[in-house]
């Protein structure tokens, strides 16, 4: 079985670009979360989608945002990008409606994003 | 605010000896606890989990954790290190009811010496 996949694994940008990150989520899973790695500042939870819908978001600037597909699929998107942006952004998937809070949530590989 | 701490950013050992990795939680509600392990260059992956039940649980590669409510605690270990082990650690909090997203501690990166 497939896991969580990311695209793309590596992308540069300049201050001010937009950068669009994207995840396919574990056949079956609902829920895909967003967290950003970065330098110095740990795992920070990004966003949270479920059946398609953004059902909790992190205290991050309205400039991140993001979707959820029909087929689960996820895609975060970061506008106006500034230098502080440069990390390594982590999808991570979970079945069903993960609101117990007792879910695994299973890990992609990671697209580290660099603004120059 | 409900937080996680990791005690030591690095931990050295050496090959065979025993792991022990700190994580403390602050909470007054009993959460749910995690440990994931990040090789480099690479995402998480779920070492084990504490939901409900018995509070010594194990999980892949030897390694163990036991949930102390009275110390909110949730200390992994590994009775032999093995080079192998060498990465980086997470602990991880969710404290359910709604919010099922996870906060995590800083990390500490396990150095293992032959």
């Amino acid at each position: 079985e497939a896991g969580v996949t990311q695209s793309p694994t590596h992308l540069i940008k300049t201050r001010g670009q937009q950068a669009t990150l994207r995840c396919s989520p574990i056949s079956g899973h609902t829920s895909v979360y967003w967290y950003q790695q970065a330098l110095g500042l740990g795992l920070q939870f990004l966003l949270w989608y479920d059946e398609g819908e953004e059902r909790n978001r992190g205290n991050f600037p309205p400039r991140f945002s993001g979707r959820q597909f029909p087929n689960y699929s996820s895609e975060l998107n970061v506008n106006a990008l500034e230098l502080e942006d440069s990390a390594l952004y982590l999808c991570a998937s979970g079945p069903l409606s993960g609101t117990s809070g007792r879910e695994t949530q299973y890990f992609g590989p990671g697209t580290r994003l660099l603004v120059l | 605010a409900q937080s996680v701490t990791q005690l030591g950013s690095h931990v050295s050992v050496s090959e065979g000896a025993l792991v022990l990795l700190r994580c403390n939680y602050s909470s007054s509600v009993p959460p749910y606890l995690f440990w994931y392990v990040q090789y480099p260059n690479q995402g998480l992956q779920l070492l084990l989990k504490y939901t409900t039940g018995a509070t010594l649980v194990k999980g892949i590669n030897g390694f163990e954790a036991e949930f102390k409510k009275s110390e909110t605690s949730f200390h992994l270990t590994k009775p032999s290190a093995h080079m192998s082990d060498a990465a980086e650690y997470f602990c991880a909090v969710s404290w359910g009811s709604g919010y099922s997203t996870l906060t995590f501690g800083k990390g500490t990166m396990l150095l293992v010496s032959p």
